[in-house]
């Protein structure tokens, strides 16, 4: 496989569950993002991964637990969820969070379709 | 804080023809990075194309090309020759030179007619 694959593409889940989305990046990259994609409103960037090591944290509820094992590994623990957490969810890797190549393009994974019952 | 802000919801071309689409976006900063991405229905963001903010000359990547106004703080997009495959959510975004995140609008979904 090539680029950022995602499993599952879709996910419905209840309150209570522990669910995991997973993300896998098959660039060579270190850098590692997930994403919440909400119907009308932009992109919201949720945590960001540098070899390994997380280091940026938007505010992002507990009930959102990342892992990043490894640099092409990352993943995204749920639980306790709200029906307003449903939504895309997507996962991006790039090179490195900074470069010296100046533009370091994320490339996105298709995304997670979250539904939270 | 940056803003991106994309006014046009919704646009529609017909194809092999030309259309536009508007970004506009506040930063105090001096080095950053403009980027389009197209979301398909099939959901994968694909990067269309990226402009360097010290690089005066446009970007153009085959039929698509930027229009890119510094000052103004502007950067359309234009496609020719529109294609069926066109059709999909088109985001613009913004990076700072000295951080990770992208910052997105809120998209504008272009439909592509015989």
């Amino acid at each position: 496989e090539t680029g950022v694959t995602q499993t599952p593409r879709h996910l419905v889940m209840g309150m209570t569950n522990k669910k995991s989305l997973k993300c896998e990046q098959h660039l060579g990259h270190n850098a590692m993002y997930w994403y919440k994609q909400s119907a009308k409103k932009p992109l919201e960037l949720m945590f960001v991964y540098s070899l390994e090591e997380r280091v940026e944290n938007n505010s992002v509820p507990s009930r959102f637990s990342p892992e990043c094992p490894n640099s092409s590994h990352l993943f995204l623990h749920l639980h306790t969820l709200q029906p307003e957490d449903s939504a895309l969810y997507l996962c991006a890797s790039s090179q490195d969070v900074l470069t010296g190549a100046r533009t370091d393009t994320q490339y996105f994974g298709p995304g997670t379709r979250l539904t939270v019952l | 804080a940056q803003t991106v802000t994309q006014s046009q919801p919704e646009m529609s071309v017909q194809e092999a023809e030309t259309v536009t689409l508007s970004c506009t976006y506040d930063t105090s900063e001096s080095d950053y990075y403009l980027f389009w991405y197209k979301q398909p229905p099939s959901r994968q963001m694909i990067l269309v194309i990226r402009q360097e903010a010290y690089k005066q000359q446009n970007a153009t990547e085959n039929r698509f090309s930027v229009n890119f106004q510094k000052a103004a703080k502007s950067f359309s997009l234009k496609i020719s020759d529109s294609q069926l495959g066109d059709a999909a959510m088109y985001f613009c975004a913004y990076r700072s030179g000295t951080a990770s995140k992208l910052t997105f609008g809120t998209g504008t979904r272009l439909q592509v007619t015989l």
